[in-house]
């Protein structure tokens, strides 16, 4: 079946400082991939997408993830943290069908002054 | 102008009750979906609707009924309210049934007493 890891519940980072947030999944096909933001009592906001091509993709708010189809992984990373950052991080998967997205647990990013 | 918009934004209730959601969706999109964040931040797909008609209909309780008077529109009717009912329910909605992004409604906070 298909899924979504996320292996890290929770994470500080200092302001400032960079950050990676990782993201595993399973899926025998080319997956389409997605990272979302929740920030505290909000909705969820579509940081950055792959759908093939170039592996490296942009996002919003200075965001980036990597496609590794060896490592089927979609890591989320940032080169400097802004206090306005801290929130819950979700990674996602289409499913096989197309029908809906499967997304991990979320990583919770908290960020230190 | 708000693309995927839910109301109310928060509902607190009693068990027993009946109530309801309702998403509306500007973006001229086909599908809309409902999704269920629990008290652990778990997304779940609930529903998916294409053009009015029922696509997905995971293993949600008879209770949960999902309608579509339009494309534009997807309500959740709560039959008797139960605790574990209690949750943020998002709306979601993408071009096309297998349409690659989808976007998210605020979400509603349900609270049952």
């Amino acid at each position: 079946a298909q899924s979504v890891t996320q292996p890290d519940i929770h994470i500080t980072v200092s302001e400032g400082a960079s950050l990676e947030l990782r993201c595993n999944y399973s899926y025998g096909a080319t997956p389409y991939l997605f990272w979302y933001v929740q920030s505290p009592g909000q909705g969820l906001q579509l940081l950055l997408k792959y759908f093939s091509g170039d592996t490296l993709v942009q996002g919003i708010k200075g965001f980036e993830a990597e496609f590794k189809r060896s490592q089927s992984s979609f890591n989320l990373r940032k080169p400097s943290v802004h206090w306005s950052d801290a929130a819950e991080y979700f990674c996602a998967v289409r499913n096989q069908a197309g029908t809906a997205l499967i997304f991990g647990k979320g990583t919770t990013l908290s960020v230190s002054s | 102008d708000t693309a995927v918009s839910q109301t109310p934004k928060y509902l607190v209730t009693q068990m027993g009750n009946d109530k309801s959601i309702k998403c509306e969706q500007n973006l001229g999109h086909d599908t809309m979906y409902w999704y269920k964040q629990d008290s652990k931040k778990f997304l779940k797909i609930m529903f998916s609707y294409n053009n009015k008609e029922l696509i997905i209909n995971e293993t949600v309780p008879n209770r949960f009924s999902p309608k579509s008077p339009d494309k534009a529109h997807l309500n959740l009717h709560i039959n008797s309210l139960e605790l574990g009912d209690s949750a943020v329910y998002f709306c979601a909605s993408s071009q096309t049934q297998g349409g690659k992004t989808q976007y998210f409604g605020p979400g509603t906070r349900l609270l049952v007493l």
